[in-house]
């Protein structure tokens, strides 16, 4: 069975920096495409950052220089290294799984969610 | 950036209605769209994806169409736990994805 549990999230000051975690078990995630997505509260989806299963990684322009995906392939976890938190991060972040259709941005499985609230 | 807009922001219907969301695209995705429900709390959950293709485990009242620019998620008999809220997503034009801002779904 295919899970994703995320990990890492709580209250940070502006400025200071978090890292999440995203324990995949039931599939590899260095063989999938893997992505973070956030949502603000009360607010919409929005897309963070992607890593392929070629290790190619992407960013929104809003978390660019700031904030790193990465990969543990022994550990089978993804990670978000969050630096520079601002208020504006405050947010459920999901780790989700791109599946391959037209693109590999169809996210079939998604955590649970982890929240991050930066304030003073 | 791809915008992704949906109509309407909110809808009141009952159970057993038949509901149509729409999202369009701000250019051309062909069939690069993707659909979601979220309910409160929880983590979205893929319905559709390539637009009219039905992921698996999701009942057949749900249904995509569509291309180009202009989309629709069609729930042919509304049940109880359809209420929710429903995102579509582009995957045409990444990095960025980008989602729609949602249609909520309430009890009429």
């Amino acid at each position: 069975e295919v899970q994703l549990v995320e990990s890492g999230g709580g209250l940070v000051q502006p400025g200071g920096s978090l890292r999440l975690s995203c324990a995949a078990s039931g599939f590899t995630v260095s063989s999938n495409s893997m992505s973070w997505v956030r949502q603000a509260p009360g607010k919409g989806l929005e897309w963070v950052s992607v890593i392929y299963s070629g290790g190619v990684t992407y960013y929104a322009d809003s978390v660019k220089g700031r904030f790193t995906i990465s990969r543990d392939n022994s550990k089978n976890t993804l990670y978000l290294q969050m630096n520079s938190l601002r208020a504006e991060d405050t947010a459920v972040y999901y780790c989700a799984r791109g599946i391959c259709s037209t693109s590999c941005s169809n996210f079939d499985y998604w955590g649970q969610g982890t929240l991050v609230t930066v304030s003073s | 950036d791809i915008q992704m807009t949906q109509s309407p922001s909110s809808l009141s219907a009952s159970v057993g209605d038949r509901v149509t969301i729409t999202c369009r695209a701000s250019q051309s995705i062909s069939n690069y769209l993707n659909w979601y429900q979220q309910k409160p709390g929880k983590a979205p959950k893929l319905l559709i994806y390539a637009a009219s293709s039905l992921q698996s485990g999701v009942p057949s009242r749900f249904s995509g169409s569509g291309s180009g620019t202009d989309f629709t998620l069609t729930i042919s008999s509304l049940q109880p736990e359809d209420f929710a809220t429903y995102y579509c997503q582009q995957s045409y034009s990444i990095p960025p994805v980008t989602f729609g801002q949602g249609t909520r779904l309430e009890i009429k």
